[in-house]
């Protein structure tokens, strides 16, 4: 069973510039997670999506970071102006289903460089 | 402010010993906790977890210990292996569609 696909695996943007990140879970899963891993602390949760519909974005900045999931597949996260602070580790996840209960699968993530 | 802590930023171990990671938590709604481990360049994978009901769960060499009056768990590792050298990270939720918290992890090595 293939695992959870992240791209691009590495990103070095300046400041205010644009960038996205791409995840594809595993195949049936219906929840997809974003995470900040920023270094030295553990993953913070930005958004959770429940198929295509978003269950929790109460961490998600949302002046400049967006979200989608196209088709209940796909998931793009986009951030539009980057920030310095904003350099971390963003890890897409999935499960078959959105409580806790259910194990999160994490992808690579991408390491994102602000300069 | 941090709910969940993991206050040893990295441990080391020889081989064959017992590894005791520790997280401690402050909100007394978290009902269900995990243990995730993280290899350099590859994400967090699962690889314990215990109910509030429970004080102790065990997988293999991994055995997880709840003490819910002193908001405490810990990770056991016996016996450690160098292959477990990793980032652990303690996390925690309050159940049913609440999300996942993390604490900050520590680093282990196993040595030879």
């Amino acid at each position: 069973e293939a695992g959870v696909a992240q791209s691009p695996r590495y990103k070095i943007i300046e400041k205010r510039q644009s960038v996205a990140f791409w995840c594809n879970p595993i195949s049936g899963h219906a929840t997809l997670y974003w995470y900040q891993q920023i270094l030295g602390q553990g993953p913070k949760l930005l958004i959770q999506f429940q198929n295509n519909g978003v269950v929790d974005d109460s961490q998600l900045p949302k002046d400049r970071f967006s979200a989608e999931r196209l088709k209940g597949v796909d998931s793009t996260l986009k951030i539009q102006p980057a920030k310095l602070e904003d350099s971390a580790v963003y890890l897409c996840a999935s499960s078959l289903a959105g409580d806790s209960y259910n194990e999160q699968f994490f992808g690579p993530g991408t390491r994102l460089t602000v300069l | 402010d941090q709910q969940v802590k993991q206050n040893s930023p990295s441990l080391s171990v020889q081989e064959g010993r017992i590894s005791i990671l520790n997280c401690d938590y402050t909100n007394s709604m978290f009902d269900y906790f995990l243990w995730y481990k993280k290899y350099p360049a590859e994400g967090p994978t699962f690889l314990i977890s215990i109910s509030s009901i429970k004080d102790k769960n065990e997988d293999g060499r991994f055995t997880v210990f709840l003490n819910k009056s002193a908001k405490h768990l810990s990770l056991h590792i016996v016996p450690s292996q160098p292959g477990d050298s990793a980032v652990y990270f303690c996390a925690a939720s309050a159940g049913g569609y609440s999300t996942l918290t993390f604490g900050k992890g520590t680093m282990l090595l196993v040595s030879p």
